[in-house]
């Protein structure tokens, strides 16, 4: 079936390092695709988004690359500081379906002093 | 704006009481997602409504689960009967429109004994 998938489950990253986590997607009906943050005891939070029609688009200190030819999904974040620690979804709209999203299972970032 | 607001934040109860969730969106957002996330299943939709009316609830688990929609600035999902397989975390979102980015509210952990 339809399905949005990490590669890593947990990404240990030395402070000040970049980031990156990927996502692979199974669909290549999927046009919308959305990076979530999820901090402990919080709900997920909105980091940055990506159409179909793009393949690459940057927020602050935060960039998300689409290859549609591998369906693969990233998100890269620059100098990577204590507060990114969390649990990162990445989630994908389908075509066909009006507003239903898919989430991945998430990966967990955590921060080497 | 104060962003989605769920209540209660955290309920205890035992198998066979009703729990109902509430929910109140984001003004002016159109569209109300229930989820919920357990380690094992990660983050589920349930239902969600657009405009008040529910459009897809074909992520509720059973009958004992029922979600309402009286307003446009109010939801409710209940539980009843529950039981320790419910126990979750259940999360309210609303966007402004269909295929609109998502915002969550804080969440409800629900722990059936």
């Amino acid at each position: 079936g339809e399905s949005v998938g990490l590669h890593l489950p947990t990404l240990s990253v030395q402070e000040g390092d970049n980031s990156i986590i990927n996502c692979a997607y199974s669909n290549s009906a999927s046009d919308y695709f959305i990076w979530y943050k999820q901090e402990s005891g919080k709900g997920p939070q909105f980091i940055i988004d990506i159409r179909s029609n793009m393949d690459k688009r940057q927020g602050q200190r935060v960039t998300v690359l689409l290859n549609k030819t591998v369906k693969h999904l990233s998100l890269q974040i620059a100098a990577t500081q204590p507060g990114d620690s969390a649990v990162y979804f990445c989630a994908e709209f389908l075509w066909s379906s009006a507003s239903k999203i898919i989430f991945g299972s998430g990966t967990r970032l955590s921060i080497r002093p | 704006d104060a962003g989605v607001i769920q209540s209660p934040r955290h309920e205890v109860t035992e198998m066979g009481q009703e729990v109902t969730l509430r929910c109140k969106p984001i003004s002016g957002h159109d569209y109300l997602f229930w989820y919920r996330q357990t380690m094992m299943r990660g983050l589920e939709l349930l239902i969600y409504f657009n405009n008040n009316v529910p459009i897809d609830d074909s992520g509720m688990p059973e009958d004992r689960f029922s979600a309402k929609m009286p307003n446009a600035s109010f939801s409710t999902l209940k539980i009843q009967p529950s039981e320790p397989r419910d126990s979750a975390v259940y999360f309210c979102a609303s966007s402004r429109g269909g295929r609109e980015t998502q915002y969550f509210g804080p969440g409800t952990r629900l722990l059936v004994l």
